[in-house]
């Protein structure tokens, strides 16, 4: 259970084009779901927590247009890199809790991640 | 904020030997909950291990137990008859009550043969 499905797991587009990656979770519900972003050989760095159906919060630094995020339901978050730069490519990795759950000390669930690289 | 600090970049062991890896963090919170990852070449963030800052018990998880000294805020993990599988990059993350998670910067763990 508490699958993370994330997809495309990886992408290339040209500079100047827009990406938009998809993180659902498939046999549970999440209120919130946080996006992540891990440069080589580096920590995952929070872009920003995702909650449904409400605008999501970004962390300091984060540019909230570029990086857009919608939180429609319960199941699913996107993602969209806009006006993608080589500078952009990263590996992007999105995580949800389950609502469900005990809640505050659950683990996040996290997806496979998604390697983008712009060209 | 909260911050997490993992000192060690790489470590290395011997199969069936065992290791310790360190972690520091620090907070003003009371109610906190701290994990060890594991990230394999694919990728994946698999949890290994978590503690609740209330329980003064260590957790323990078949081959993986830490050693969470709240005072001193550390929160080791270590790993008995390390396996190579066990081969992959360790974060240690910290998370407050129904909050988001922050990792530290993560060790390189090798399991020499």
């Amino acid at each position: 259970g508490a699958v993370v499905s994330q997809h495309p797991s990886w992408v290339i587009c040209k500079s100047g084009t827009s990406v938009k990656i998809e993180c659902r979770s498939l046999d549970f519900q999440a209120t919130t779901m946080f996006w992540y972003r891990q440069f080589p050989k580096q920590s995952l760095m929070l872009m920003a927590t995702s909650n449904e159906g409400s605008k999501a919060t970004y962390e300091q630094g984060v540019e909230k247009d570029k990086f857009l995020i919608n939180h429609a339901s319960l199941t699913l978050s996107t993602l969209t890199v806009t006006s993608a730069h080589p500078e952009d490519s990263s590996f992007y990795i999105c995580s949800a809790r389950d609502r469900d759950t005990s809640s505050y000390n659950s683990p996040l669930h996290f997806g496979n991640g998604t390697r983008l690289t712009v060209t | 904020a909260q911050t997490v600090t993992q000192s060690q970049p790489e470590m290395s062991v011997q199969e069936a030997e065992t290791v310790t890896l360190s972690c520091t963090y620090d907070t003003s919170e009371n109610n906190y909950y701290l994990f060890w990852y594991k990230q394999p070449p694919s990728r994946q963030m698999i949890l290994v291990i978590r503690q609740e800052a209330y329980k003064q018990q260590n957790a323990t998880e078949n081959r993986f137990s830490v050693n969470f000294q709240k005072a001193a805020k550390s929160f080791s993990l270590k790993i008995s008859d390390s396996q190579l599988g066990d081969t992959a990059m360790y974060f240690c993350a910290f998370m407050k009550h129904g909050n988001d998670m922050r990792f530290g910067a993560g060790t390189r763990l090798t399991v020499k043969p």
